[in-house]
């Protein structure tokens, strides 16, 4: 299994353009997140999914969007990037079966608005 | 709105020596969910443990352990023998639910010195 991945790695932006941030994972996951690290801060929500068709938003939404269509990938997309959307980004993913689930981050993805 | 308090930014620590983390949240929840994560200079979130709200007994997983007072809503963890490992962030979080939608605390920056 490759856990959850995401990528781009790395990018950088200008203010206005749009991209998508991909996450995906292989692990047969319900529920996938995606959280902003900012410096000073932990993570926040930004939205999640408890299963495929289904999104719903958590603490900071505003600026992206969010689809399910499979139950291996949640994408991220930014519609009009802004510099306040400079931020790490990770995805998480869980089984969400047990209580004793784990949820399961991504390596994290850096992106820079200018 | 629950919120996570991590009054501590950064904690120093000698190798073998022990730490304490404090961690304070504000729920009006019966039942909710408190983690720890860490997460080293590699970016990865890593759980380093979990406790569930109702269960009074306190978790512990190796060195690692937790002080759970739920009336003075506080959750501290404690790091035992600290290894050069161990430098990381910690985080503090927050869930309502086993799976996710994750509060996070600010963190706090852990240095093990020799």
């Amino acid at each position: 299994n490759a856990g959850v991945t995401q990528t781009p790695k790395f990018q950088v932006l200008k203010t206005g353009q749009s991209m998508t941030l991909q996450c995906a994972q292989d692990m047969n996951h319900e529920y996938m997140s995606w959280y902003r690290q900012d410096p000073g801060m932990g993570l926040r929500l930004i939205h999640y999914s408890v299963g495929a068709g289904i999104t719903d938003q958590g603490e900071v939404p505003n600026g992206y969007n969010v689809s399910r269509s499979t139950t291996e990938d949640f994408p991220l997309r930014l519609l009009s990037a802004a510099p306040s959307q400079t931020s790490v980004y990770f995805c998480a993913s869980s089984y969400g079966r047990q209580l004793t689930d784990t949820q399961y981050f991504g390596p994290g993805t850096r992106l820079t608005v200018l | 709105a629950q919120t996570v308090t991590q009054s501590q930014p950064e904690m120093s620590v000698q190798e073998a020596e022990t730490v304490t983390l404090s961690c304070t949240y504000d729920t009006s929840e019966n039942n909710y969910y408190l983690f720890w994560y860490k997460q080293p200079p590699s970016r990865q979130m890593i759980l380093v443990i979990r406790q569930e709200a109702y269960k009074q007994q306190n978790a512990t997983e190796n060195r690692f352990s937790v002080n759970f007072q739920k009336a003075a809503k506080s959750f501290s963890l404690k790091i035992s023998d600290s290894q050069l490992g161990d430098t990381a962030m910690y985080f503090c979080a927050y869930s309502t639910d086993s799976w996710g939608k994750l509060q996070f605390g600010a963190g706090t920056q852990v240095v093990v010195t020799p």
